[in-house]
C-alpha cells in the first residue's frame, strides 16, 4: 500500500519568504503526482500535476519537482503572501487509479 | 458543469438513519471518485467510475456504503444506518479520461456529522 508522508506538518513563515513543503511516497511505481490547496471548509484545489516522466512543472510562484527513484516531490512556493496560508496536499497516483494523500502541510504566512 | 457540484454541503443526521451525498462531475468527464476525509487527515479513497462502471469498490468501509452512477454522470453515495465513525467530509472528484495520468478536479465536498 503507498504511504505519503509529508514533512512538516506546519510551518509558519513571514511574508515575502520562500517556502519548501516535503512530500515522500514509499512506491515509487506511480503513474504522476497531484499538489493541492486545502483551505478550510473548501475543496481542494488543483495546483500542479507532475508526470511519472516529468522532474517538474511550474506555474506562476509554484514550482514541484519529482524525483520518482527516490520517492520525493518538493512544492517551492516563491516569495509567499498571506494568501498562501492554506493546507498543502500531495497525492500520489497508482496503476490501480487511487490517489494516495498525505495529511498535508499546514502553511501560515505572516504579514 | 463548469465545476464539480456536491450536495448537500453540510448534512447533519441521527445514528442509524439513511444519508444520500449527490456529485454532480464536470461535464463529459468519464471517471468519477469518492474520497473519505476525517478532521486531520488527508482524504482516502472509497471507489470510483469509468462512466457507469465500478471497476473499484474496496475502499468502501462497510456493506452500509454504496455508490451509484447509473447514467455514467451524476453519482451518489448511500450510506445506511449512519454511525458516529461515518461523520466526515465527502469528497468528488472527477477526471477526464480514464487513463492513470489525468488530472483530478475535485468538488467542494459534503460534511456529514451523525449523531
Amino acid at each position: 500500500k503507498q504511504e505519503v508522508t509529508q514533512i512538516p506538518a506546519a510551518l509558519s513563515v513571514p511574508e515575502g519568504e520562500n517556502l519548501v513543503l516535503n512530500c515522500s511516497f514509499t512506491d515509487s511505481a506511480i503513474y504522476n503526482l497531484q499538489w493541492f490547496r486545502q483551505d478550510p471548509g473548501k475543496g481542494l484545489t488543483s495546483l500542479l500535476l507532475i508526470q511519472s516522466s516529468q522532474r517538474e512543472q511550474t506555474s506562476g510562484r509554484l514550482n514541484a519537482s519529482l524525483d520518482k527513484s527516490s520517492g520525493r516531490s518538493t512544492l517551492y512556493i516563491a516569495a509567499s503572501q498571506p494568501g498562501d496560508s492554506a493546507t498543502y496536499l500531495c497525492a500520489a497516483r497508482g496503476g490501480n487509479n487511487r490517489l494516495a494523500f498525505g495529511k498535508g502541510n499546514q502553511v501560515v504566512v505572516i504579514p | 458543469g463548469a465545476g464539480v457540484s456536491q450536495s448537500p454541503r453540510y448534512k447533519v443526521t441521527k445514528r442509524g438513519q439513511d444519508v444520500t451525498l449527490r456529485c454532480d462531475p464536470i461535464s463529459s468527464h468519464a471517471t468519477l471518485y469518492w474520497y473519505q476525509q476525517a478532521l486531520g487527515q488527508g482524504p482516502e479513497f472509497l471507489t470510483y467510475f469509468n462512466y457507469e462502471a465500478q471497476p473499484d469498490k474496496s475502499g468502501l468501509p462497510s456493506d452500509r456504503f454504496s455508490a451509484e452512477r447509473p447514467e455514467g454522470s451524476i453519482s451518489t453515495l448511500t450510506i445506511q444506518r449512519t454511525e458516529q465513525r461515518d461523520s466526515a467530509m465527502y469528497r468528488c472528484a472527477s477526471s477526464l479520461g480514464q487513463a492513470n495520468t489525468g488530472e483530478l478536479f475535485f468538488g467542494e465536498g459534503s460534511r456529514l456529522t451523525v449523531l
